[in-house]
């Protein structure tokens, strides 16, 4: 049984350039959230989704950021226009069902903004 | 929103020894609390968690206690071996939602 995937596991862009990191959760979930760690902190939440649904993006940044969870294929956050303090690791995770609760998270996308 | 701290921010004992951090929130309705483990470039990964209908759950060496009352709950670990060197968060979530707020993280050092 496969853990949460993501790529790329690295991802280097020009300020101004877009970025896209996809994550393809456990088989058997179907609620996907998005994380994001800046160097020697915590994890903050971005945006939580369920499959074609988003349930809660209160953490993400209003312009540029985007999420997509579609009926098929993985999920997809999306950051255009990308700049320095955009650079960070960002971590998915997946849970089965609200009544489990339980998140496992992929091995993260560390995206460096040059 | 939910405000969450962990104490200390870091932590160095000697191999086994007992090593706790404990996490102090603010959101009552908070009723999911897990510890996750996070090695250098590695992602978190989940050690333990306690649902909010019981005060203490133990794994092995590892523990976790609560207080809903004065909202805290803390991480134990006991026997510490130079492996259990990581970041430890905590990241308290409610029932609904499922989004967990992270600590700050605890940096734990065993001195072999």
């Amino acid at each position: 049984n496969a853990g949460v995937m993501q790529n790329p596991r690295h991802l280097v862009r020009r300020r101004g350039q877009e970025a896209r990191l996809r994550c393809s959760p456990m088989k058997g979930h179907s609620h996907v959230y998005w994380y994001r760690q800046l160097p020697e902190e915590g994890l903050k939440f971005m945006v939580y989704l369920q499959k074609e649904n988003i349930i809660d993006e209160s953490g993400m940044p209003k312009e540029r950021f985007s999420a997509e969870f579609p009926k098929e294929g993985p999920s997809i956050l999306r950051i255009q226009q990308v700049v320095r303090g955009d650079s960070a690791a960002y971590f998915c995770a997946s849970s089965p069902d609200l009544q489990n609760r339980e998140q496992y998270f992929g091995p993260g996308t560390r995206l460096t903004v040059t | 929103g939910e405000n969450v701290e962990q104490h200390p921010s870091t932590l160095s004992v000697q191999e086994g020894d007992s090593a706790v951090i404990k996490c102090t929130y603010s959101d009552s309705a908070s009723n999911y609390f897990p510890w996750y483990k996070q090695e250098l470039g590695k992602r978190p990964q989940l050690i333990i968690d306690i649902r909010s209908n019981v005060g203490e759950k133990k794994d092995q060496r590892i523990a976790v206690t609560l207080n809903k009352t004065a909202k805290h709950f803390s991480l134990h670990i006991t026997e510490t071996q130079p492996e259990d060197s990581a970041v430890y968060f905590c990241a308290p979530g409610k029932a609904a939602g499922n989004k967990l707020t992270f600590g700050g993280g605890t940096r734990v050092l065993v001195k072999p």
